[in-house]
C-alpha cells in the first residue's frame, strides 16, 4: 500500500462547477499536512497547509480527518484556470515528506 | 525573487556520461531536498540535506550523490548515467525541522534526458 493515496482522475468538469478531491494516509504519525498544485510541465507550488480545525482561502477548502486518515479539497466555482495537477502531501515527523501522484483536474468553458 | 534557483533545465546524456546538476536557494532555509519526478509517479525522494554540512539518504538513491556545498547550494552528480534516469529532477528547500509545519519550495526543474 502507498503512503499517501489519491484518486489519479482525470476529473473533468464545467466551469463554475464544485470538485473535491480525497487523499488517504497510511502513517497515523503523520504531523503535516498540504495541498500542492502543479501546471503542465512546471514546478509543484504550495496551494495551502491543512490544518486540523479545516481552513479556507476563497474557493479552496481544506480538510483533514485524522481518525480516517484523509485530507480532502474542495474547490467552488471552479475556473479554466483551476486545470492542473493537484498533489497531496503528508510530512511524517522529521524530514520525511510523501507526495501522493497527484490529481488531474480539467475544467472545461 | 529568484527563490530556488536550478541549471540547466534541459539536458541530454549519453550512457555513462556524468554530470552535475546545481541547485541555489536565497531563502536561508536549512534544508534542501533533491526529487525526481517520472509520469504517472509521485514525486521521489532522492538525497536530503537537514543543514549545512548533512545529507541523508531518501527513496531512490541509487547511482547519485550529492553534496552540500554551503547553506545555499545543493548539487546532484549522476556519475555514469543510465537511461533509467531519464527523469524530472526537482530540487527544493524549506525550514522542515522536527514538528515544523513549513512546506518546501521548488526550483522549476531540470529535464534530463539519457540516450
Amino acid at each position: 500500500r502507498k503512503e499517501v493515496e489519491q484518486d489519479p482522475g482525470p476529473f473533468n468538469v464545467p466551469e463554475g462547477a464544485t470538485v473535491a478531491f480525497n487523499c488517504t494516509y497510511s502513517n497515523s504519525a503523520s504531523q503535516s499536512f498540504f495541498w500542492y498544485r502543479q501546471d503542465c510541465r512546471k514546478e509543484p507550488k504550495l496551494l495551502m497547509s491543512v490544518y486540523s480545525s479545516g481552513n479556507e482561502d476563497g474557493r479552496f477548502t481544506a480538510q483533514l480527518n485524522r481518525a480516517s486518515q484523509y485530507i480532502s479539497l474542495l474547490i467552488r466555482d471552479s475556473k479554466l484556470s483551476d486545470s492542473a495537477t493537484y498533489l497531496c502531501v503528508v510530512k511524517t515527523g522529521g524530514f520525511k515528506t510523501i507526495f501522493g501522484a497527484g490529481t488531474r483536474l480539467f475544467v472545461k468553458a | 525573487n529568484a527563490g530556488v534557483t536550478q541549471t540547466p533545465k534541459f539536458q541530454v546524456l549519453k550512457t555513462g556520461q556524468s554530470m552535475t546538476l546545481q541547485c541555489a536557494q536565497d531563502m536561508n532555509h536549512n534544508s534542501m531536498y533533491w526529487y525526481r519526478q517520472d509520469p504517472g509517479m509521485g514525486l521521489r525522494l532522492i538525497y536530503y540535506s537537514a543543514s549545512e554540512g548533512t545529507t541523508d539518504k531518501g527513496e531512490v538513491p541509487n547511482g547519485y550523490n550529492v553534496s552540500r556545498l554551503n547553506k545555499r547550494e545543493f548539487s546532484l552528480r549522476l556519475e555514469s548515467a543510465a537511461p533509467s534516469q531519464t527523469s524530472v529532477y526537482f530540487c527544493a528547500s524549506g525550514d522542515s525541522e522536527t514538528g515544523s509545519n513549513q512546506p518546501q519550495h521548488f526550483g522549476d526543474g531540470t529535464r534530463l534526458s539519457i540516450l
